[in-house]
């Protein structure tokens, strides 16, 4: 079936400094990739989404870049501030449709 | 905030026992997915309505059910509760009929099966 695989599991910075969160997924079929952020006790919140026909989109801080070939997308967050303390996930359309498949998820810890 | 809501909050239920969690959607949106989140893991899709009828249904059993309602409100229903089905339980709600439009989550429910 399909899946999504998602490194680190964990993953702990400086304040400042850059993270990045790997996805891989099995279904040459998705076209959709958002990822979502997770604090402890909420909702799951969409913070930024690609679809299969761009390579890369960028909001402020965060960038999100797909390589449909390997079927690998990353998302990178630049100068980390304690509050992007949180888990991510990422996640794949099954096929062209609005139903996703989320990965494991990264717990990102920021360290002042 | 969004405009997601799910009741109850936390839920503590026997094994065997059945629960019934509520979704009430976003004003404007049509469609209702269910996720179930354990400890540490990512979301699972569990099924999606549309329109009142399931519009496709991820690897669960069929004691999972559910139903839409007229004002795009959803339940979910559990029969014949298990340890494992402890868990977050999280709706998402978007308007299908538009494009690139997202899902917005609810808060969950934390379901514990004791």
């Amino acid at each position: 079936g399909e899946n999504v695989e998602q490194h680190p599991s964990t993953l702990s910075v400086q304040e400042g400094d850059s993270a990045v969160i790997k996805c891989t997924y099995s279904d040459s079929a998705s076209n959709y990739f958002p990822w979502y952020k997770q604090e402890l006790g909420k909702r799951p919140q969409l913070i930024i989404d690609i679809r299969s026909n761009v390579g890369e989109k960028k909001d402020q801080r965060i960038a999100v870049t797909l390589n449909k070939t390997a079927k690998h997308f990353s998302l990178h967050i630049t100068e980390t501030q304690p509050e992007d303390s949180a888990v991510y996930f990422c996640a794949a359309s099954i096929g062209n449709t609005d139903k996703l498949i989320f990965g494991t998820g990264t717990r990102l810890q920021v360290f002042p | 905030e969004t405009g997601v809501t799910q009741s109850p909050t936390h839920l503590i239920k026997t094994r065997g026992q059945q629960v019934t969690l509520r979704c009430s959607s976003q004003s404007g949106h049509n469609t209702v997915s269910w996720y179930q989140q354990a400890l540490g893991q990512g979301p699972q899709f569990i099924f999606q309505y549309y329109r009142e009828e399931e519009n496709g249904r991820g690897n669960f059993p069929p004691r999972f059910s559910g139903l839409q309602f007229p004002n795009y409100s959803s339940e979910l229903n559990v029969n014949a509760l298990e340890l494992d089905d402890s868990a977050l339980y999280l709706c998402a709600s978007r308007a299908k009929d538009r494009t690139n439009t997202e899902a917005f989550f609810g808060q969950g429910t934390r379901l514990t099966v004791v």
